[in-house]
């Protein structure tokens, strides 16, 4: 079944303490992204990589890391997590590069739920 | 730069109503459209898409025609069901391929909606 994984569903942490939400597809897909959603400002892209090691900001970096090492993985990474990152994450992944033209529809992830406190 | 506007929520309807969901886009070129839909606790799932001007995507009683000269991409069904109720985000990404920014995905802010029996 094609699919976006993430983990873990929940968190709740503490202040300052360094985590990693996990998202892994299945679909051979290059392009891989993470938005976060709030309530009223809908969702906002955080980080995206076209391909193995090519990674670029979104609209809203700020606090966050990702890695793209391999190809199915693409970790958020957030060193010193703030009450202000309390959000739900989204993991998306999208289709060929080699298409010129698009749709470019992206599949979703179920979703993190981060609490920072 | 590009930018959805959709009606503001939340939309409260009883069960078998017609359901009208606004939604209005600003993109340089010709943007993909896209509705996504999040039911109460999951990810983003694709509801429907349209690639040009005067398209009509149709996916579970739900349809939304591409209309270029308004910049619209209106969500409608003629008969919502309990079932229905969720949040609906209009999208939009570029369709041809002009670099990264082609792939990313710029959301409306989301419309709730509560159907009741």
């Amino acid at each position: 079944e094609a699919q976006v994984t993430q983990n873990p569903r929940y968190l709740i942490t503490v202040t300052g303490k360094k985590l990693t939400v996990t998202c892994s597809q299945n679909m051979n897909h290059e392009y891989m992204s993470w938005y976060r959603q709030d309530p009223g400002l809908g969702l906002r892209q955080i980080y995206y990589s076209m391909n193995v090691e090519v990674t670029d900001k979104g609209d809203v970096p700020e606090g966050y890391k990702v890695s793209r090492k391999e190809k199915r993985n693409f970790p958020l990474i957030l060193e010193s997590p703030s009450p202000n990152q309390t959000s739900l994450y989204f993991c998306a992944s999208t289709s060929s590069l080699t298409r010129v033209s698009g749709p470019y529809e992206q599949y979703f992830g179920p979703g993190t739920r981060l609490t920072v406190t | 730069g590009d930018s959805v506007t959709q009606m503001e929520g939340p939309v409260t309807l009883s069960e078998e109503a017609f359901l009208t969901i606004n939604c209005t886009y600003t993109a340089t070129g010709y943007p993909s459209l896209f509705w996504y839909v999040q039911y109460p606790g999951e990810g983003l799932q694709l509801l429907l898409k349209a690639t040009k001007a005067d398209d009509k995507g149709s996916n579970k009683g739900f349809e939304a025609t591409y209309r270029k000269e308004t910049t619209s991409f209106h969500l409608e069904k003629g008969s919502v069901q309990v079932s229905d109720s969720a949040v609906y985000f209009c999208a939009l990404s570029r369709t041809a391929y002009s670099g990264a920014g082609s792939y990313q995905l710029t959301f409306g802010k989301g419309t709730k909606l509560s159907v009741i029996p």
